[in-house]
Protein backbone atom coordinates (compact mmCIF):
# COMPACT_ATOMS: atom_id res chain seq x y z
CA UNK A 1 0.00 0.00 0.00
CA UNK A 2 1.05 3.62 -0.66
CA UNK A 3 0.85 6.56 1.73
CA UNK A 4 1.86 9.73 2.19
CA UNK A 5 2.56 12.11 5.48
CA UNK A 6 2.27 15.69 5.67
CA UNK A 7 3.44 16.16 9.63
CA UNK A 8 2.26 20.00 9.84
CA UNK A 9 -1.70 20.49 9.83
CA UNK A 10 -0.40 24.15 9.53
CA UNK A 11 2.66 26.63 8.62
CA UNK A 12 2.82 29.94 9.07
CA UNK A 13 5.62 32.16 7.68
CA UNK A 14 6.53 35.55 7.46
CA UNK A 15 5.37 37.30 3.53
CA UNK A 16 9.41 37.36 1.87
CA UNK A 17 10.82 34.64 4.02
CA UNK A 18 11.65 31.26 2.62
CA UNK A 19 8.99 28.62 3.33
CA UNK A 20 8.54 24.52 3.46
CA UNK A 21 6.25 22.28 3.55
CA UNK A 22 6.83 18.85 4.09
CA UNK A 23 6.22 15.49 2.74
CA UNK A 24 7.14 12.16 3.12
CA UNK A 25 5.93 8.97 1.53
CA UNK A 26 5.74 4.92 2.06
CA UNK A 27 5.42 3.32 -1.35
CA UNK A 28 6.85 -0.77 -2.06
CA UNK A 29 8.12 0.68 -5.98
CA UNK A 30 9.63 3.56 -7.63
CA UNK A 31 7.14 6.60 -7.06
CA UNK A 32 5.79 9.76 -8.94
CA UNK A 33 5.03 12.68 -6.84
CA UNK A 34 3.08 15.14 -6.79
CA UNK A 35 2.04 18.55 -5.31
CA UNK A 36 -1.06 20.43 -5.79
CA UNK A 37 -2.90 23.48 -4.23
CA UNK A 38 -6.16 23.91 -3.20
CA UNK A 39 -7.35 27.92 -3.05
CA UNK A 40 -11.03 28.09 -1.07
CA UNK A 41 -14.11 26.92 -2.70
CA UNK A 42 -11.77 25.51 -5.55
CA UNK A 43 -10.47 22.57 -6.76
CA UNK A 44 -6.96 21.14 -6.73
CA UNK A 45 -4.25 22.40 -9.27
CA UNK A 46 -1.67 21.13 -9.87
CA UNK A 47 2.05 22.18 -8.75
CA UNK A 48 4.21 20.26 -9.77
CA UNK A 49 5.76 16.47 -10.25
CA UNK A 50 8.75 14.15 -10.30
CA UNK A 51 9.13 11.35 -12.22
CA UNK A 52 12.47 10.85 -12.53
CA UNK A 53 16.14 12.50 -12.97
CA UNK A 54 16.73 15.67 -11.42
CA UNK A 55 15.73 15.47 -7.50
CA UNK A 56 15.27 19.05 -7.74
CA UNK A 57 11.72 20.06 -9.66
CA UNK A 58 10.76 23.20 -10.50
CA UNK A 59 7.21 24.27 -10.59
CA UNK A 60 4.56 26.91 -10.76
CA UNK A 61 4.55 30.18 -8.79
CA UNK A 62 8.37 29.99 -8.10
CA UNK A 63 7.35 26.40 -5.95
CA UNK A 64 9.90 23.75 -6.37
CA UNK A 65 10.86 20.74 -4.53
CA UNK A 66 13.27 17.85 -3.95
CA UNK A 67 12.68 14.44 -3.94
CA UNK A 68 15.42 12.44 -1.35
CA UNK A 69 15.10 8.77 -1.55
CA UNK A 70 16.90 8.35 1.72
CA UNK A 71 14.87 9.85 3.37
CA UNK A 72 11.36 9.17 1.29
CA UNK A 73 10.24 12.67 1.54
CA UNK A 74 9.65 15.24 -1.34
CA UNK A 75 9.35 18.73 0.84
CA UNK A 76 7.94 21.98 -1.53
CA UNK A 77 10.36 24.93 -0.90
CA UNK A 78 9.99 28.66 -1.91
CA UNK A 79 12.46 31.02 -1.84
CA UNK A 80 10.41 33.98 -0.71
CA UNK A 81 6.87 33.43 -0.11
CA UNK A 82 4.04 36.04 -1.33
CA UNK A 83 0.89 36.88 0.94
CA UNK A 84 -1.11 34.86 -2.04
CA UNK A 85 0.73 31.68 -1.68
CA UNK A 86 -1.46 31.13 1.24
CA UNK A 87 -3.75 28.03 0.35
CA UNK A 88 -4.18 24.00 1.50
CA UNK A 89 -0.99 22.20 -0.13
CA UNK A 90 -1.50 18.64 -0.70
CA UNK A 91 1.41 16.06 -1.66
CA UNK A 92 0.30 12.92 -3.22
CA UNK A 93 2.15 9.68 -4.59
CA UNK A 94 1.86 7.13 -7.51
CA UNK A 95 3.46 4.11 -8.27
CA UNK A 96 5.64 3.04 -12.33
CA UNK A 97 4.00 0.57 -13.81
CA UNK A 98 0.68 0.54 -15.67
CA UNK A 99 -2.83 1.79 -13.84
CA UNK A 100 -1.54 3.25 -10.17
CA UNK A 101 -4.46 5.62 -8.48
CA UNK A 102 -2.83 8.67 -6.85
CA UNK A 103 -2.69 8.69 -3.23
CA UNK A 104 -3.24 12.02 -1.94
CA UNK A 105 -1.51 13.59 2.33
CA UNK A 106 -3.60 15.33 4.52
CA UNK A 107 -2.94 18.56 3.49
CA UNK A 108 -0.67 21.20 4.82
CA UNK A 109 -2.85 25.34 5.30
CA UNK A 110 0.19 27.91 4.80
CA UNK A 111 -0.68 31.01 6.09
CA UNK A 112 1.64 33.82 4.74
CA UNK A 113 1.87 37.10 7.69
CA UNK A 114 2.04 40.39 5.93
CA UNK B 1 -14.97 22.94 -21.75
CA UNK B 2 -12.20 24.23 -20.66
CA UNK B 3 -12.13 22.50 -17.29
CA UNK B 4 -13.72 19.99 -15.53
CA UNK B 5 -17.18 21.12 -13.91
CA UNK B 6 -19.62 19.44 -11.45
CA UNK B 7 -22.91 19.84 -10.39
CA UNK B 8 -24.16 20.67 -8.53
CA UNK B 9 -21.82 22.75 -5.85
CA UNK B 10 -23.84 22.41 -2.87
CA UNK B 11 -25.88 19.23 -2.13
CA UNK B 12 -28.10 19.28 1.28
CA UNK B 13 -29.82 15.75 1.46
CA UNK B 14 -32.09 14.38 4.45
CA UNK B 15 -30.87 10.96 5.68
CA UNK B 16 -32.02 8.29 3.64
CA UNK B 17 -32.31 10.16 0.29
CA UNK B 18 -30.50 9.27 -2.85
CA UNK B 19 -28.24 11.76 -4.61
CA UNK B 20 -26.81 11.86 -7.93
CA UNK B 21 -23.31 14.25 -8.41
CA UNK B 22 -22.42 15.05 -11.83
CA UNK B 23 -19.10 15.56 -13.71
CA UNK B 24 -18.38 17.12 -17.02
CA UNK B 25 -14.92 15.95 -17.60
CA UNK B 26 -12.37 17.91 -19.84
CA UNK B 27 -13.16 16.75 -23.67
CA UNK B 28 -11.33 14.42 -24.73
CA UNK B 29 -10.09 13.39 -21.12
CA UNK B 30 -9.92 9.48 -21.22
CA UNK B 31 -9.44 8.91 -17.53
CA UNK B 32 -11.78 10.20 -14.35
CA UNK B 33 -11.86 9.49 -11.02
CA UNK B 34 -13.58 10.45 -8.05
CA UNK B 35 -12.30 11.36 -4.55
CA UNK B 36 -13.94 12.27 -1.28
CA UNK B 37 -12.68 14.80 0.48
CA UNK B 38 -13.88 14.97 4.40
CA UNK B 39 -13.65 18.19 6.32
CA UNK B 40 -10.04 18.74 7.11
CA UNK B 41 -8.81 15.92 5.30
CA UNK B 42 -7.14 15.09 1.96
CA UNK B 43 -8.80 13.96 -0.94
CA UNK B 44 -9.54 9.86 -0.23
CA UNK B 45 -10.32 7.64 -3.87
CA UNK B 46 -13.05 6.06 -4.65
CA UNK B 47 -13.31 4.98 -8.12
CA UNK B 48 -11.63 5.25 -11.47
CA UNK B 49 -12.69 5.23 -14.78
CA UNK B 50 -10.95 4.69 -18.57
CA UNK B 51 -13.36 5.96 -20.83
CA UNK B 52 -16.22 4.14 -20.59
CA UNK B 53 -14.22 1.47 -18.23
CA UNK B 54 -14.55 1.56 -14.43
CA UNK B 55 -11.67 0.00 -14.04
CA UNK B 56 -11.13 0.31 -9.91
CA UNK B 57 -13.70 0.72 -7.33
CA UNK B 58 -12.16 -0.05 -4.51
CA UNK B 59 -12.17 3.07 -2.44
CA UNK B 60 -16.35 3.43 -3.03
CA UNK B 61 -17.03 2.70 0.77
CA UNK B 62 -20.00 1.22 0.64
CA UNK B 63 -23.18 -1.08 -1.96
CA UNK B 64 -24.63 2.35 -1.35
CA UNK B 65 -22.25 4.26 -3.86
CA UNK B 66 -22.51 3.71 -7.20
CA UNK B 67 -20.80 5.53 -10.42
CA UNK B 68 -20.88 5.03 -14.22
CA UNK B 69 -19.79 6.71 -17.14
CA UNK B 70 -21.85 5.30 -19.84
CA UNK B 71 -20.40 7.23 -22.62
CA UNK B 72 -16.61 7.70 -21.91
CA UNK B 73 -17.37 11.30 -21.00
CA UNK B 74 -19.96 12.52 -18.64
CA UNK B 75 -19.67 10.62 -15.35
CA UNK B 76 -22.57 10.52 -12.65
CA UNK B 77 -21.81 9.62 -8.81
CA UNK B 78 -24.97 8.29 -7.27
CA UNK B 79 -25.47 7.69 -3.47
CA UNK B 80 -27.99 5.70 -1.98
CA UNK B 81 -30.08 5.92 1.48
CA UNK B 82 -27.67 8.94 2.44
CA UNK B 83 -26.27 8.89 5.58
CA UNK B 84 -24.63 11.56 7.89
CA UNK B 85 -20.89 10.07 7.07
CA UNK B 86 -21.08 10.86 3.86
CA UNK B 87 -21.49 14.46 4.27
CA UNK B 88 -18.12 15.46 2.42
CA UNK B 89 -16.80 17.32 -0.84
CA UNK B 90 -16.85 14.98 -3.97
CA UNK B 91 -14.19 15.88 -6.14
CA UNK B 92 -14.15 14.54 -10.29
CA UNK B 93 -10.83 14.56 -11.37
CA UNK B 94 -9.58 14.03 -15.29
CA UNK B 95 -6.38 13.19 -17.12
CA UNK B 96 -5.49 13.36 -20.88
CA UNK B 97 -4.22 9.85 -21.17
CA UNK B 98 -4.70 6.56 -19.39
CA UNK B 99 -2.91 5.42 -16.67
CA UNK B 100 -2.08 2.66 -18.43
CA UNK B 101 0.67 4.74 -20.00
CA UNK B 102 1.85 6.46 -17.05
CA UNK B 103 1.20 6.95 -13.41
CA UNK B 104 2.99 10.44 -13.53
CA UNK B 105 -0.37 11.90 -15.61
CA UNK B 106 -0.88 15.38 -13.96
CA UNK B 107 -5.09 15.21 -12.83
CA UNK B 108 -7.33 18.38 -13.18
CA UNK B 109 -9.89 19.03 -10.77
CA UNK B 110 -13.50 20.44 -10.50
CA UNK B 111 -14.08 22.60 -7.41
CA UNK B 112 -16.01 19.57 -6.19
CA UNK B 113 -19.69 18.99 -5.25
CA UNK B 114 -20.51 19.40 -1.16
CA UNK B 115 -23.01 17.30 -0.13
CA UNK B 116 -24.22 17.61 3.45
CA UNK B 117 -26.62 14.84 5.02
CA UNK B 118 -28.68 16.27 8.17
Amino acid sequence: AQSVAQPEDQVNVAEGNPLTVKCTYSVSGNPYLFWYVQYPNRGLQFLLKYITGDNLVKGSYGFEAEFNKSQTSFHLKKPSALVSDSALYFCAVSLRGGYQKVTFGTGTKLQVIP
Amino acid sequence: GAGVSQSPRYKVAKRGQDVALRCDPISGHVSLFWYQQALGQGPEFLTYFQNEAQLDKSGLPSDRFFAERPEGSVSTLKIQRTQQEDSAVYLCASSLVGLDFSGANVLTFGAGSRLTVL
